[in-house]
């Protein structure tokens, strides 16, 4: 069974903090690592997508991936009330089936 | 250019009467993924279609639920006799191609009275 975890939280982060999300996945092969954003009531909106090791910028969100420990994060900096927000990670298992395991989600509080 | 398009987006159903749920993909994009939401939990993959093809459909429950993705049309995800535990949100999400990312309709939340 593929499977992707992440602490469910809450994490409470003040508001200007950097807020660190963090991705556990269990096949060693796997390619491809998205983060989505999901607002309560809302649909799963894209943040970032990662394929290789090392960091990757966009603005306030930098995605980091670490094949061999198979680890995955999302930093943000200087956070807004408005990221609060359930931080989904996603792993595509199966290059070229881009069908993605998703994680339990992070709740993300970003306190004023 | 519109996104991915999903109706109806609240569906109220009694036990044992049947869902019907469609999803327009974004323009151009062929492949279409359908998952389920349920309160308080991630979303669990159900059925990867792509035109008059079911692709992968390793999270589909094998009695009651059915998928198609027509040559014209939307894409269907049809419940028989549903019972309470259908009670979720059901995303549609499409992609242009493989390894390609996810993009998700607004859902459609079916609650089984």
């Amino acid at each position: 069974q593929k499977e992707v975890e992440q602490n469910s939280g809450p994490l409470s982060v003040p508001e200007g903090a950097i807020a660190s999300l963090n991705c556990t996945y269990s096949d060693r092969g796997s390619q491809s690592f998205f983060w989505y954003r999901q607002y309560s009531g809302k649909s799963p909106e894209l943040i970032m997508f990662i394929y290789s090791n090392g960091d990757k910028e966009d603005g306030r969100f930098t995605a980091q991936l670490n094949k061999a420990s198979q680890y995955v994060s999302l930093l943000i900096r200087d956070s807004q009330p408005s990221d609060s927000a359930t931080y989904l990670c996603a792993v595509n298992f199966n290059f070229g089936n881009e069908k993605l395991t998703f994680g339990t989600g992070t709740r993300l509080t970003i306190i004023p | 250019n519109a996104g991915v398009m999903q109706n109806p987006r609240h569906l109220v159903r009694r036990r044992g009467q049947e869902a019907r749920l469609r999803c327009s993909p974004m323009k151009g994009h062929s492949h279409v993924y359908w998952y389920r939401q349920l309160p308080e939990e991630g979303l669990k993959f159900m059925v990867y279609l792509q035109k008059e093809n079911i692709i992968d459909e390793s999270g589909m429950p094998k009695e009651r639920f059915s998928a198609e993705f027509p040559k014209e049309g939307p894409s269907i995800l049809r419940i028989q006799q549903v019972v309470r535990g259908d009670s979720a949100a059901y995303f549609c999400a499409s992609s242009p191609g493989p390894a390609g990312e996810l993009f998700f309709g607004e859902g459609s939340r079916l609650t089984v009275l």
